[in-house]
């Protein structure tokens, strides 16, 4: 199995629907984080958070929301869907500390339509 | 703000030469800095740590040169083969971003047979 789960894996939804990405690890981290990719963009962070009481806006925080439902999972809304939040999604942890690296998940391929 | 450079177009080489990544910053003082390989679709992987204090770091056919007074890390892929097309990011970590990972846009390379 893998240490970061995404579901769903793609999806198409309609221009002012409600969606909701989730995310899940194994990995034990306390720091779980949503990233935003785009062609020529790289990876942009959407929110972050470092343990189950603690949710941070990230570089491009708007139109998204997000719920960290226990130390595993961490989810990401978009409560009203726009086409220019069809992207590719990532969820990711990492340890507490200084040195560490990042697990991602798949990812989850985004279209509005 | 951060600024993480680094190339746009496509590295195109031979198999069995040395592949040369190039990272640059701005406006950032770096712990520390990864790379990590991306594939098409799936979310990166972690490949190699430098710290601030590190002038290099090897792993197997990676190595990895940090600079802090030019403000650039250069990634090298000795005896590429094509295996190693993908794209490869820079990430900055540090007091600044709450040493959560800043991605860089991503250079992609493409090892010739």
């Amino acid at each position: 199995d893998a240490d970061v789960t995404q579901t769903p894996r793609n999806r198409i939804t309609k221009t002012g629907k409600r969606i909701m990405l989730e995310c899940s690890q194994t990995k034990g981290h306390d720091r779980m984080y949503w990233y935003r990719q785009d062609p020529g963009l790289g990876l942009r962070l959407i929110y972050y958070s470092f343990d189950v009481k603690d949710i941070n806006k990230g570089e491009i925080s708007d139109g998204y929301s997000v719920s960290r439902q226990a130390q595993a999972k961490f989810s990401l809304s978009l409560e009203s869907a726009i086409p220019n939040q069809t992207a590719l999604y990532f969820c990711a942890t990492s340890d507490v500390g200084t040195n560490t690296e990042a697990f991602f998940g798949q990812g989850t391929r985004l279209t509005v339509v | 703000s951060q600024k993480i450079e680094q190339n746009s177009e496509a590295l195109n080489i031979q198999e069995g030469k040395t592949a040369t990544l190039t990272c640059n910053y701005t406006n950032y003082s770096p712990a520390y800095l990864q790379w990590y390989r991306q594939d098409p679709g799936r979310g990166p992987v972690f490949l190699l740590l430098i710290r601030e204090n590190e002038k290099e770091k090897r792993k197997e056919r990676l190595k990895v040169t940090f600079d802090t007074t030019l403000k650039q890390s250069l990634f090298h892929i000795t005896a590429s083969q094509p295996a190693d097309s993908a794209t490869y990011l820079c990430a900055l970590v540090g007091t600044e971003g709450s040493y959560i990972p800043t991605f860089g846009r991503g250079t992609s390379l493409i090892v010739h047979p």
